[in-house]
């Protein structure tokens, strides 16, 4: 149980394009959704909280404009990564968590996104 | 948890051996920690975890150790294996949290040799 799953797993892309990543979990609904960001040897960089049909909730410094989060239903949120530059490029991991007094996050297999 | 670094601390253990990583962490506050396996080029796999009522709580091969007093959390991993090789993460979660965010640590290197 429990198993979140994110497409595409790594995706290319030329600089200027936009870039969508779906989180979706299989097994259970997850009020909330979680983005973070890691980079090579570093941890996990939480970027926004989104529960299902409300606005994400986004970490200073991070650009809501830039990445765009929905969080349409109770088994998928989605990551668009607009106007992406090669700085932009990352590990992205999406994470899920169930309603209630649920408090572990599963976590998806990650999007490596490499910008041009 | 820590605050994130750019050095990736180190554990190397022999296969069989047992393997202790730890955790400081910084909010007296928090209320839920976890642990988290991540390998390279995955995302980070639950473990184990355990609520601040407890102090001890164990799974498959696994035990984590938590130290209110002093902060500090520990994952103790039995009879470790290669494939036991991955970074580990620890987590909290501050007292009544409404969105459940979870603070990592800046992981630990775990390498098995045969």
């Amino acid at each position: 149980g429990a198993v979140v799953s994110q497409h595409p797993s790594r995706v290319i892309c030329k600089s200027g394009t936009s870039v969508k990543i779906e989180c979706r979990s299989l097994d259970f609904q997850a009020t909330t959704m979680f983005w973070y960001r890691q980079f090579p040897k570093q941890s996990l960089m939480l970027m926004a909280t989104s529960n299902e049909g409300s606005k994400a909730t986004y970490e200073q410094g991070v650009e809501k404009d830039k990445f765009l989060i929905n969080h349409a239903s109770l088994t998928l949120s989605t990551l668009t990564v607009t106007s992406a530059h090669p700085e932009d490029s990352s590990f992205y991991i999406c994470s899920a968590k169930a309603g209630g007094r649920a408090d572990t996050q599963y976590f998806g297999p990650g999007t490596r996104l490499t910008v041009l | 948890g820590e605050s994130v670094g750019l050095h990736l601390p180190t554990l190397s253990v022999q296969e069989g051996d047992n393997s202790i990583i730890n955790c400081a962490y910084s909010n007296s506050a928090s209320d839920y920690f976890i642990w988290y396996k991540q390998e390279s080029g995955k995302g980070p796999q639950f473990i184990i975890d355990i609520r601040s009522n407890m102090d001890k709580r164990q799974g498959q091969r696994v035990t984590v150790l938590l130290n209110k007093t002093v902060k500090h959390l520990s994952l103790q991993i039995a009879a470790t294996q290669p494939g036991d090789s991955a970074v580990y993460f620890c987590a909290e979660k501050g007292w009544g949290s409404t969105l459940g965010r979870l603070y990592f640590g800046r992981g630990t290197q775990l390498t098995v040799w045969p």
